[in-house]
């Protein structure tokens, strides 16, 4: 059975504080692995889709990055501003059911 | 501004009642899909339709049914709600569908059912 595990469940930093977020993957013929970002209320907004292993994205304070296991969300120096629930989702049995992880609450303190 | 659009925002139904979730994008996307978002699940899909006139069963698509009126339109009807079906209800879209497709999410509607 396909699974996407995410830890921790929450993390709070202090602002400036870098750490990382981990994706853990059991998907058949990996066709991608998605990072998004969700605010309280709002929908999911897409970040990143990773291809393979040893790819790696960036954006602003965020890297992300995938082996053949795994992907992480590196965050460096983290604002208050990116407080929010990342998930991470990857493609599986049909191309249109992506399995999503229960995602890591990232509370950043001023 | 361009994106997808849901309709309500916030539901309280009783348990047998029945309501229909709104959607529509203006991105001229192909694909749209329903999830249901609860606590320590994660997001899952209930039904997606990969163009317009076809729907499909996705993880979850039992007490749901769901229309594609047109290509900007896709809903979600509760027929008789459950107080299981309290959760919180996204509906997104893509260009084609394919795999490494990022999807465009609404707001969400949150539904509880009592």
């Amino acid at each position: 059975e396909d699974q996407v595990t995410q830890s921790p469940e929450a993390l709070r930093l202090q602002e400036g504080e870098s750490s990382s977020l981990n994706c853990s993957y059991t998907v058949s013929g990996l066709r991608g692995l998605f990072w998004y970002r969700q605010d309280p209320g709002k929908g999911p907004e897409f970040l990143f889709t990773l291809y393979s292993a040893g790819e790696e994205k960036e954006k602003e304070r965020l890297k992300a990055t995938l082996t053949k296991k795994e992907s992480f969300l590196h965050i460096t120096a983290p604002k208050p501003e990116d407080s929010a629930t990342y998930l991470c989702a990857a493609p599986s049995g049909s191309a249109r059911q992506l399995t999503f992880g229960s995602g890591t609450q990232l509370t950043v303190l001023p | 501004n361009a994106g997808v659009t849901q309709t309500p925002k916030f539901q309280v139904l009783k348990t047998g009642q029945s309501m229909t979730l709104q959607c529509a994008q203006d991105m001229n996307h192909n694909s749209m899909y329903w999830y249901r978002q609860d606590p320590g699940m994660g997001l899952r899909l209930i039904y997606y339709s990969a163009s317009e006139g076809t729907t499909d069963k996705g993880e979850v698509p039992n007490g749901y049914n769901v229309s594609r009126l047109n290509k900007r339109e896709f809903s979600l009807r509760l027929e008789s709600a459950a107080p299981s079906q309290t959760s919180v209800y996204f509906c997104a879209s893509s260009e084609d569908g394919v795999p490494d497709e990022k999807l465009l999410f609404g707001s969400g509607t949150q539904l509880s059912v009592l």
